[in-house]
């Protein structure tokens, strides 16, 4: 069975520019969450959708958004690109009281 | 708010047995989790103590103690493949995917 997938895995871009990442949980997951993990930190959370609804939004500001769509994939856009984006951002499908994470797109603002 | 500290590094030799603990402050949480991470990799669930007391997985167990807000994983026989991050992370009260993870302890096991 295939995992949580996610596009890009690698993406460079310059400040003010708009990013859009995107994520399918496992088959059968209908929740999913969005982390940023900046280098050496433990992931921080940024979105939770359930049902296409958000159910979460962690402490980030308003140029961050997300979406579900009904097959239950996801997408996170961040706007106006700062050099402080910059980070790993990791997109997670539940099940029960685990997370299972993808692998991640690392974003590099440059 | 809620917030998780642990030791930034630990060291230990292969075969041997290491405890990473964990020492939180939070206003209520449902339940505690264990993520191991190697570099460049993602998290990857290893353990979940809803209730006080141990919780074994082969080679994995955890711990929880609400009254001493302090948790601890607990790794036996190690493997050098056991070489990582690991991370503790407290669910909210109500459920949901909002972790908030710990520090984490970069694990360095020698021969």
């Amino acid at each position: 069975d295939a995992g949580v997938t996610q596009s890009p895995t690698h993406l460079i871009k310059t400040r003010g520019q708009h990013v859009t990442l995107r994520c399918s949980p496992i088959s059968g997951h209908k929740s999913v969450s969005w982390y940023q993990q900046v280098l050496g930190q433990g992931p921080q959370f940024i979105f939770q959708y359930y049902e296409k609804e958000e159910r979460g939004r962690g402490n980030f500001p308003d140029r961050f958004s997300a979406r579900q769509f009904p097959n239950y994939s996801s997408e996170l856009n961040v706007n106006a690109l700062l050099l402080g984006d910059s980070a790993l951002y990791l997109c997670a499908s539940s099940f029960v009281d685990a997370l299972f994470f993808g692998s991640g797109t690392q974003l590099s603002v440059l | 708010g809620q917030s998780l500290e642990q030791p930034s590094e630990v060291t230990a030799v292969e075969g041997a047995i290491v405890q990473i603990n964990c020492t939180y402050q939070t206003s209520g949480f449902y339940g505690l989790s264990w993520y191991q991470q190697h570099d460049g990799g993602a998290p990857t669930f290893l353990s979940y103590n809803a209730l006080d007391g141990l919780e074994e997985t082969g080679r994995f167990s955890s711990f929880l103690s609400r009254s001493d807000s302090y948790g601890y994983l607990l790794l036996q026989e190690l493997q050098m493949k056991d070489s990582a991050s690991y991370f503790c992370a407290v669910q909210p009260g109500g459920g949901g995917n909002k972790l908030t993870f710990g520090t984490g302890t970069q694990l360095k096991v020698e021969l």
